[in-house]
């Protein structure tokens, strides 16, 4: 089992609709956990950080952690076409301050 | 303000050389990280610093590889010899904090070994 687990995808939804990602990981203890996304041939850019179980939310995007079934999921309101990327999802790994990524899910929005 | 530096954005170069990645942390940041990211293994953490000393370099694929932190802004990456399987986006990423710190990338070097 993969420390940190995504679907590759690609998941394809139409602009305007709610795109939903979601990211399980396999370390019960792990305290911090980061949503990414990187554009092809760009670098991982920092979208959302969530440290406790519930929703956090910062504009369009919500965070979603839930540690006694250790997933964590990122959803996207109002999906636009500029929202296509591929989406890392990173978990803290306890006690070692490493943060091991997935694989990522690519998103696409069609307009 | 300025986010990660790194240079160069490109490298090409063959095998056997020596290859010099450079990064400048976001300034006031306190720890330091080098990430390899490649189609077939994604994004992996190669070594990470804190306050410029290494705090873990297990991820380091070989001994071909290392790294160094003189000072609190900047940072290199050494590949000696290089080979064809180097050739990946080599990332640096700087944050505040060291435990559930938020990390910020870099542009990336993409290095291509002939």
């Amino acid at each position: 089992q993969k420390e940190v687990e995504q679907n590759s995808g690609p998941l394809s939804v139409p602009e305007g609709a709610i795109a939903s990602l979601n990211c399980t990981y396999s370390d019960r203890v792990s305290q911090s956990f980061f949503w990414y996304r990187q554009y092809s041939g760009k670098s991982p850019e920092l979208i959302m950080s969530i440290y406790s179980n519930g929703d956090k939310e910062d504009g369009r995007f919500t965070a979603q952690l839930n540690k006694a079934s250790q997933y964590v999921s990122l959803l996207i309101r109002d999906s636009q076409p500029s929202d296509s990327a591929t989406y890392l999802c990173a978990v803290e790994r306890a006690g070692t301050y490493k943060y091991i990524f997935g694989t990522g899910t690519r998103l696409k929005v069609l307009a | 303000d300025a986010g990660v530096i790194q240079s160069p954005r490109h490298e090409v170069t063959e095998m056997g050389q020596e290859v010099t990645l450079r990064c400048k942390p976001i300034s006031g940041h306190n720890s330091l990280f080098w990430y390899r990211q490649t189609m077939m293994r994604g994004l992996e953490l190669l070594i990470y610093f804190n306050n410029n000393v290494p705090i873990d370099d297990s991820g380091m694929p070989e001994d071909r590889f290392s790294a160094k932190m003189p000072n609190a802004s900047f940072s290199t990456l050494k590949i000696q010899p290089s080979e064809p399987r180097d050739s990946a986006v080599y990332f640096c990423a700087s944050s505040f904090l060291l435990a559930g710190g938020e990390q910020y990338f870099g542009p990336g070097t993409r290095l291509t070994v002939t």
